[in-house]
């Protein structure tokens, strides 16, 4: 059974420092994996998806990538600002037609 | 504006009273999906619809009821059999048959039970 990690579970850091954020998977035979951001009390927005056969993806500030053999993925945030400030959560998709498995979510503060 | 628009945002029940939140879209997405957040743990799926008039339960679908008659609804019943119903709870949506399972949220329900 697919178990998704992310830790740790917050994470706190000065303004304008790259940072990392975590999320390990048991189960490497994935179909692809996406990174969301959650502001307090709201929904969840899409940041980044890797295809399984991709090996990293960029938005702006942001590089996700992806390491099946290992059961890892990592979200690369550049010079973080405290709008950055949001819970991010990963989750997996095992196959075409299977749901979507989460993480626990980091949650981020970025101090001014 | 497209989007998702869940409604109401704050929702207080007594203990034994069935509560309808209401989820609906106009991005023309085929699937819906409902999920339930609580602190500490990744969202769980309750159910889905990939088309109108059809559903399937996912992992924690007990004490929880809905219905798809219209592509742009589906609206989740959190019946008074749910044990522990107070929670977050979350509706997303994503263009069936892309196979890429990007989704889109709506703002959330929080339900709190007195």
């Amino acid at each position: 059974k697919q178990e998704v990690t992310q830790i740790p579970a917050a994470l706190s850091v000065p303004e304008g420092e790259n940072l990392v954020l975590n999320c390990s998977f048991t189960d490497s035979a994935i179909y692809n994996l996406q990174w969301f951001r959650q502001d307090p009390g709201k929904g969840l927005t899409s940041l980044l998806l890797i295809q399984s056969s991709q090996r990293e993806q960029t938005s702006g500030r942001l590089n996700a990538s992806l390491d099946k053999s290992s059961g890892r993925s990592t979200l690369y945030i550049a010079a973080s600002q405290p709008g950055d400030s949001a819970t991010y959560l990963c989750a997996v998709k095992m196959d075409s037609n299977y749901q979507l498995i989460w993480g626990a979510g980091t949650k981020l503060i970025i101090k001014p | 504006d497209g989007g998702i628009t869940q409604s109401p945002k704050y929702l207080f029940r007594k203990e034994g009273q069935n509560v309808t939140l209401s989820c609906e879209q106009n991005l023309n997405h085929d699937a819906m999906y409902w999920y339930r957040q609580d602190p500490g743990q990744g969202l769980r799926l309750i159910y889905y619809s990939q088309i109108v008039n059809d559903f399937q339960k996912g992992d924690i679908a007990e004490g929880y009821s809905v219905s798809r008659e219209k592509k742009e609804s589906f609206p989740l019943t959190v019946t008074s059999a749910q044990k522990n119903p107070t929670a977050f709870y979350l509706c997303a949506s994503s263009p069936y048959g892309t196979n890429t399972g990007e989704l889109f949220f709506g703002e959330g329900s929080r339900l709190t039970v007195l």
